[in-house]
């Protein structure tokens, strides 16, 4: 069945480093892919998104590449903020299962001065 | 403002009681869900609904009840049938169309004393 990988955690780094958080996935056919990002105590709002192979999703900052040859769509950031500091999911939609989203066991970054 | 609204915020329930969580939608979205959320895990589903009058078990439906009589209202009931209900509950929504964003409400983080 549909899944999804998530690189193990948690994360932490300091401020203005590079941030890469690794996501792989299996489905049938080519899905969307979603990073959603989840602060603490409140609910998922979506990082960005990518609809079809080699597609570029971006986002504050935020980039994530759809690539169907490693089945990956790992989440960059050139130099993150403590303000970054959060959980971070990968998810993929069962089109055949009303949309519904598989989640990845989630990523919490924490982000030093 | 357009959006997901869910209340309460917070719910305390004693063992033995039903509750139900409130979900509401003014996106006029077709689709909606119902996830929980464990501490330090990734969301699973436990119910959708892809149009009024309709839904469907997701992998964690025991013990849990949905109504859909509203394309706007997706309350759940978590019943005294439900083991260990404390989490977080998450309803989303999508518009329908293959590929669209699920969009989350703010959530619902229940204990039972």
């Amino acid at each position: 069945g549909d899944s999804v990988t998530q690189m193990e955690g948690p994360v932490t780094l300091s401020e203005e480093a590079f941030l890469t958080i690794n996501c792989t996935y299996t489905a049938t056919g080519y899905p969307s892919l979603f990073w959603y990002v989840q602060y603490p105590g409140e609910g998922l709002q979506l990082l960005l998104k990518a609809t079809k192979a080699d597609d570029k999703g971006s986002n504050k900052g935020f980039e994530a590449t759809y690539r169907k040859e490693t089945t990956s769509f790992h989440l960059e950031k050139g130099s993150v903020q403590v303000s970054d500091s959060a959980v971070y999911f990968c998810a993929l939609p069962k089109e055949t299962s009303g949309s519904r989203l598989t989640f990845g066991e989630g990523t919490q970054l924490t982000v030093n001065p | 403002d357009g959006g997901i609204t869910q209340s309460p915020k917070y719910l305390f329930r004693k063992e033995g009681q039903n509750v139900t969580l409130s979900c509401e939608q003014n996106l006029n979205h077709d689709a909606m869900y119902w996830y929980r959320q464990d501490p330090g895990q990734g969301l699973r589903l436990i119910y959708y609904s892809q149009i009024v009058n309709d839904f469907q078990k997701g992998d964690i439906a025991e013990g849990y009840s949905v109504s859909r009589e509203k394309k706007e209202s997706f309350p759940l009931t978590v019943t005294s049938a439900q083991k260990n209900p404390t989490a977080f509950y998450l309803c989303a929504s999508r518009s329908g169309r293959a590929g669209d964003t699920q969009y989350f409400g703010p959530g619902t983080r229940l204990t039972v004393l």
